[in-house]
């Protein structure tokens, strides 16, 4: 089993749709949950993280953390034409200073006007 | 606001040869990592390098790949005698604390081995 899957898409929604976007894990040890964007020939942006269980909200971003189901979720309420970009998700075990990140293959979303 | 600079951005090189990829972190960071990106392929760690050492490295950071800190500034990457198999885009990475979940990423740099 991978560590880390997200569904490559492409995604594709009109301008105002809630976006839920998600990945699965299987490495229990995990316990920070990042959210990146990244756009065409850029580097990869972080959105959100959260530590351990529970949820986060930025502005119109939300994360959702559920370790017993080793499952995370990014939405995007109200989504506009510049959030069309790759999101990928990362996640890393903690042990130390020097954590590695474990990423997911990306989810490509594209918000149609 | 600070970034992560890369150069160059792309590198076109023939088999066998030396590349080096070079990176300025943001200036008050302490922790640095290569990430490459196959394409079509997810991110995959290479190396942390922290206080002029490695600190951690994948299965893939074998010895054709090194890492040098030269002066305050920069952080470069070098593959040896480079591979096929080493196209990729480089992405190097900095953060203050050495916490992952505030590592700043550079625009990357797309290595095309011939």
């Amino acid at each position: 089993q991978k560590e880390v899957e997200q569904d490559p898409g492409p995604l594709s929604v009109p301008e105002g749709a809630i976006v839920s976007l998600n990945c699965t894990y299987s490495n229990s040890a995990f316990q920070y949950f990042m959210w990146y964007r990244q756009y065409s020939r850029k580097g990869p942006e972080l959105l959100m993280y959260t530590y351990s269980s529970g949820n986060k909200e930025d502005g119109r971003f939300t994360a959702q953390v559920d370790k017993s189901s080793k499952y995370i979720s990014l939405f995007i309420r109200d989504s506009q034409p510049s959030d069309s970009a790759t999101y990928l998700c990362a996640m890393s075990a903690g042990a130390g200073n020097n954590r590695k990140l474990i990423w997911g293959l990306g989810t490509s979303l594209a918000v149609n006007p | 606001e600070p970034e992560v600079t890369q150069t160059p951005s792309h590198q076109v090189t023939q088999m066998g040869q030396e590349v080096i990829l070079r990176c300025v972190p943001i200036s008050n960071h302490l922790y640095f990592y290569w990430y490459r990106q196959i394409l079509g392929q997810k991110v995959e760690f290479l190396v942390s390098f922290y206080n002029n050492e490695i600190s951690e490295k994948s299965e893939i950071f074998d010895d054709q790949f090194s890492v040098e800190r030269p002066d305050g500034s920069n952080f470069t990457l070098k593959i040896r005698s480079t591979k096929l198999e080493d196209s990729a885009m480089y992405f190097c990475a900095s953060s203050q604390q050495g916490a992952a979940t505030e590592a700043f990423f550079g625009q990357g740099t797309r290595l095309t081995v011939v």
